[in-house]
């Protein structure tokens, strides 16, 4: 079975600054999806980035950005020059070939101003 | 941009009532999804639903719960027996193809008292 891990329960960052949220997963299967969602207080869930498994090149969406590490089963999210927005949990998921997707159990970002 | 929609927002009912949870995904989606949060934990797959039939489902989703499209718009979640420990947000998604983005409805948030 997949399973989605986020080591990092909570994080902050100030306002500007750069931020690296953690996600690793296990799988044996060799094509699969990876995202990033974003939940804000109103819990809506936001999709941010995805990732196919097949593509090498790391995903970027403006200013969110990720390390795609395929042979270590990695996939961390890169927030550059953090807004107050972004405060928010960040779920890391998985989608393989049984069409269910995973989360991991969310890291929740603070930017400070 | 199209949206997923799902209603009531929130949802109050006794233990034991039936209550109906109801989606409109985007209307191009072939595929839709029921998930649920409980206060504080990750996101859970609860079932996957394509061509008018279930096409997986988690061990969460037993017998009392069900799925159906009775139209060309709505996808609905009914849970026939409430238990206190229903008490959750549910997320309705749909994507367009297999294996690919989600999209998530703003959620309702279901108190079984």
């Amino acid at each position: 079975a997949q399973t989605v891990t986020q080591s990092q329960p909570e994080m902050s960052v100030q306002e500007a600054e750069t931020v690296t949220l953690s996600c690793t997963y296990d799988t044996s299967e060799n094509n699969y999806y990876l995202f990033w969602y974003k939940q804000p207080p109103s819990r809506q869930m936001i999709l941010v980035i995805r990732q196919e498994a097949y593509k090498q090149q790391n995903a970027t969406e403006n200013r969110f950005s990720v390390n795609f590490q395929k042979a270590a089963k990695s996939f961390s999210l890169k927030i550059s020059d953090s807004q107050l927005g972004d405060t928010a949990m960040y779920f890391c998921a998985f989608i393989g070939n049984n069409n269910d997707m995973r989360f991991g159990a969310g890291t929740r970002l603070t930017v400070k101003p | 941009e199209p949206e997923v929609t799902q209603t009531p927002s929130h949802q109050v009912t006794q233990m034991g009532q039936e209550v109906i949870l109801r989606c409109v995904p985007i209307s191009n989606h072939l595929y839709f999804y029921w998930y649920r949060q409980i206060l504080g934990q990750k996101v859970e797959f609860l079932v996957s639903f394509y061509n008018n039939e279930i096409s997986e489902k988690s061990e969460i989703f037993d017998d009392q719960f069900s799925v159906e499209r009775p139209d060309g718009s709505n996808f609905t979640l009914k849970i026939r027996s409430t238990k206190l420990e229903d008490s959750a947000m549910y997320f309705c998604a749909s994507s367009l193809i297999e294996l690919e983005t989600q999209y998530f409805g703003p959620g309702t948030r279901l108190l079984v008292l």
